[in-house]
């Protein structure tokens, strides 16, 4: 299986901060990553398609970029509502596998 | 718009059954693998199984190998997950997911296994 390594695991900041969120992948993984953004009780949704494609209604605040091993998920400036937890997510190969999580706190 | 709801969650005795079920709409359900998905505090997301478009390929986690079956019904733009011989550790929210570049996630069903 393609292990998904996220850091960091949490991080603490401000409104108005610029965040930054890095995957790495165990293996060559192309652009077959997806970005998920997941509050308290509800289910992940999706943010960053492609590793670097933005989804329809995310805020443009939200960007992806990188392909092959390493990724990046960055919030240019934080806002109220971007507190929550993110995942990055590998779908180049079966089984899907996830990174462990990076909570925004 | 593009939908999964799941339902068949719930409270089950440890080697009880349970079956789950996922409703698509929105979108060509025969066009698209399917998978499930679990996640629980402390292991985070993980997945459980994974049907190809036809059904003829299908994965399983070591975890769940030969304990669960997903199966898919084209005609009804439905996804299954028997559950069978549950475990304590089988305890977590279940996602029906679907494939493609874009991801598509249910709300979950919370599904809890203790005696």
């Amino acid at each position: 299986d393609i292990q998904m390594t996220q850091s960091p695991s949490s991080v603490s900041a401000s409104v108005g901060d610029r965040i930054t969120i890095t995957c790495r992948a165990s293996q060559g993984i192309n652009s077959w990553l997806t970005w998920y953004q997941q509050r308290p009780g509800k289910a992940p949704e999706v943010l960053i398609y492609a590793a670097s494609d933005l989804q329809t209604g995310v805020p443009s605040r939200f960007s992806g970029s990188g392909s092959g091993t390493d990724f990046t998920l960055t919030i240019s400036s934080l806002q109220p509502e971007d507190f929550a937890t993110y995942f990055c997510q590998q779908s180049n190969s079966f089984p899907v596998t996830f990174g462990g999580g990076t909570k925004v706190e | 718009h593009v939908q999964l709801v799941e339902s068949g969650g719930g409270l089950v005795k440890p080697g009880g059954s349970l079956r789950l079920s996922c409703a698509a709409s929105g979108f060509t359900f025969s066009d698209y693998y399917m998978s499930w998905i679990r996640q629980t505090p402390g292991k985070g997301l993980a997945s459980v199984a994974y049907i190809s478009v036809s059904g003829t390929t299908i994965y399983y986690a070591d975890s769940v190998q030969g304990r669960f079956t997903i199966s898919r019904d084209n005609a009804e733009n439905s996804l299954y997950l028997q559950m069978n011989s549950l475990r304590a550790e089988d305890t977590a929210v279940y996602y029906c997911a679907r494939g493609g570049m874009i991801p598509v996630w249910g709300q979950g069903t919370l599904v809890t296994v203790s005696s």
